[in-house]
């Protein structure tokens, strides 16, 4: 299983909030930047939140990121069809390696 | 625009061998860390190695260890990752992946572009 912990699967309806978890431990997301990356089917993971809470240009502010201790999560409101995805957290442990969470598949209703 | 572009993926026998390119345009190749990240069918992301900008510091991943070994030629713009010993659990996606901030501040940051990938299948 993933060193980060996510749900496996979360959902909405259009126009709804929606929160993702990621929880670690103090070696990884307790002392590290954490990052979320959006998967569309069939295609490549999207870098979507960078720093904690930090958006790459082009990225819609519906989305935004927060970490507290060793959990973060993602939120996205005003939910689109288009936002229907997986989404990953990452993070740097200190032991020299990248552990992502197992991804959470989103559903728009 | 900046891109990468994966290569060298294929069907290979447990035991076998392979090697992944990665060529990247777009920006200054060698001021950039570079990673490999793979996705098993169906499964979720997971980190495989990352080269430092100048190749001086390479990290791996524990189930990847003594068998994969990532390089990058900053001349010819291109990032590898020779593949030994390959077993089932190998068989995925590979992606190679760019830090978003240049030379050493970048080590730890994120991967702000990606490639398409290129399918790896071990199987006899």
């Amino acid at each position: 299983q993933s060193v980060l912990t996510q749900p496996p699967s979360a959902s909405g309806t259009p126009g709804q909030r929606v929160t993702i978890s990621c929880s670690g431990s103090s070696s990884n997301i307790g002392s590290n930047y954490v990052y979320w990356y959006q998967q569309l089917p069939g295609t490549a993971p999207k870098l979507l939140i960078y720093r904690n809470n930090q958006r790459p240009s082009g990225v819609p502010d519906r989305f935004s990121g927060s970490k507290s201790g060793t959990s973060a999560s993602l939120a996205i409101s005003g939910l689109r069809s288009e936002d229907e995805a997986d989404y990953y957290c990452a993070a740097w442990d200190d032991s020299l390696k990248v552990v992502f969470g197992g991804g959470t598949k989103l559903t728009v209703l | 625009q900046v891109q990468l572009v994966e290569s060298g993926g294929g069907v290979v026998q447990p035991g076998g061998s392979l090697r992944l390119s990665c060529a990247a345009s777009g920006f200054t190749f060698s001021s950039y860390g570079m990673h490999w990240v793979r996705q098993a069918p169906d499964k979720g992301l997971e980190w495989v190695a990352f080269i430092q900008y100048d190749g001086s510091n390479k990290y791996y991943a524990d189930s990847v260890k003594g068998r994969f070994t990532i390089s990058r030629d900053n001349s010819k713009n291109t990032v590898y990752l020779q593949m030994n010993s390959l077993r089932a659990e190998d068989t995925a996606v590979y992606y190679c992946a760019k830090v978003a901030v240049s030379s050493v501040a970048g080590n730890f940051d994120a991967f702000d572009i990606w490639g398409q990938g290129t399918m790896v299948t071990v199987s006899s």
